[in-house]
């Protein structure tokens, strides 16, 4: 199987770094992505992963590490609208996409 | 460019009741997706097209059908709706299957009584 983990909710701080994990316990995959979803809205890419290591994107970065069977999102100088569910999503060697439940993230001022 | 719509915004439907949701993209993607999403859970998915004319099945297709008679168009059909069935619905699209963004249409959602 390809059980995905992702913790169910986290907070943080306007302004601060926030870090999501997500796990995966799976024979192998073709990659790794990442979306946004604000609260009543559709899904929007962040990112995607092949390779190990580290792929920057303006504040979002995002991790892989086949070895370890992990993931992160790692979110810079968050803002408000940084609010929203992050889905880490597999995709398996027929192409298809196996989803996390997502991480419900939580800014306070 | 609108992407992808998606038609109804909302229903509520009675059990037996037959439905379609439809999805069109404007973006001549090859690939297209209908996934349900409920809480707690993480997208599943239900059918897929690789390209017009062809279909397969996804991860949760019983109880639903497909068809993909041109490249814009990806209705999901429920035959005979049951309240297990009261979900929201997402369409995707991507250029191809493999390695691509998706991009997602606003969703329905449906609730069986």
């Amino acid at each position: 199987g390809q059980n995905i983990d992702q913790p169910t909710e986290m907070t943080a701080t306007e302004g601060a770094i926030v870090q999501i994990n997500c796990t995966y316990q799976t024979s192998g995959f073709n990659g790794l992505f990442w979306y946004q979803q604000h609260a009543g809205e559709a899904p929007t890419f962040l990112s995607y992963n092949v390779l190990d290591g580290l792929e920057e994107k303006g504040r979002f970065s995002s991790f892989l590490s086949r070895s370890k069977g992990y993931s992160y999102l790692l979110l810079k100088e968050l803002q408000m609208k940084d609010s929203a569910s992050y889905l880490c999503a597999l995709e398996d060697s027929n192409y298809q996409l196996i989803w996390g439940a997502g991480t419900k993230l939580i800014i306070k001022p | 460019t609108a992407g992808i719509t998606q038609a109804p915004t909302s229903q509520i439907l009675a059990a037996g009741r037959s439905m379609t949701l439809r999805c069109t993209q404007d973006m001549r993607h090859n690939a297209m997706y209908w996934y349900r999403q409920d809480l707690g859970l993480g997208l599943r998915l239900i059918h897929y097209s690789n390209t017009a004319g062809t279909t397969g099945k996804g991860e949760v297709p019983d109880g639903y059908s497909v068809s993909r008679a041109n490249t814009d168009d990806f209705p999901l059909t429920l035959a005979s709706a049951v309240p297990s069935q009261t979900s929201v619905y997402f369409c995707a699209s991507s250029d191809k299957r493999g390695a691509d963004t998706q991009y997602f249409g606003p969703g329905t959602r449906l609730t069986v009584l």
